[in-house]
């Protein structure tokens, strides 16, 4: 079973699109996280949600908006597509907030803009 | 500006010699430190950490040391295995009891049989 499962681990689709990314838990966590990783490999943080509520949203264009409709499930929904957007998005969840507990990532979902 | 820095993008062992993988990192803030590894078409994996009141933790086959006044921590690897090839991402907390995780750009590690 996996522990953490996005989808879809593909998606190629047109600039100014909307796209969504789906995420799902199922280790009985507390916390989940989005992160990006760019064409120079830097993993970075975008957002972070505890038991639903925003706990951590970095300077992200608000054409990114997270939405999280119960503890297992961390959604990404991505308006107006830029050429920019294109990386490897990863879900990832721990059981709180705290950066010291080890934090399981999803498989990535890699988004190309055409 | 990066924060926590993996100068060397790769690395080549020979399978049962020891592998060192080093990260610096330029802000004191940082109290914790973690080290993941990940697989093609993987997501990254916990592999060990250290807190900053400590100077080595170790965990099997797999040591971290943290030199505080050189800002400067190593994952040493003894002995390696060609199962250990991946890329290995070096990561830094600052903040609270929330504050964000602030990774490296990785170091890709080949171990040969």
């Amino acid at each position: 079973d996996t522990a953490v499962s996005q989808t879809p681990k593909y998606l190629v689709t047109q600039m100014g699109n909307d796209k969504s990314i789906k995420c799902e838990q199922n280790l009985g966590h507390d916390t989940m996280y989005w992160y990006k990783q760019d064409s120079k490999k830097f993993l970075k943080i975008m957002f972070s949600y505890n038991n639903k509520e925003l706990i951590i949203n970095e300077t992200v264009p608000n054409r990114f908006s997270p939405k999280s409709p119960d503890k297992a499930h961390l959604n990404l929904h991505i308006n107006s597509l830029e050429l920019g957007d294109s990386a490897v998005y990863f879900c990832a969840s721990s059981p709180d907030p705290t950066p010291t507990q080890p934090q399981h990532f999803g498989d990535g979902t890699r988004l190309s803009i055409l | 500006d990066q924060q926590v820095k993996q100068n060397s993008p790769s690395l080549s062992v020979q399978e049962g010699r020891i592998s060192i993988l080093n990260c610096d990192y330029t802000n004191s803030m940082f109290d914790y430190f973690l080290w993941y590894k990940k697989y093609p078409a993987e997501g990254p994996t916990f592999l060990i950490s250290i807190s900053s009141i400590k100077d080595k933790n170790e965990d099997g086959r797999f040591t971290v040391f943290l030199n505080k006044s050189a800002k400067h921590l190593s994952l040493h690897i003894v002995p390696s295995q060609p199962g250990d090839s991946a890329v290995y991402f070096c990561a830094a907390r600052y903040g609270g009891s929330q504050g964000n995780l602030i990774f490296g750009k990785g170091t890709k590690l080949s171990v040969k049989p």
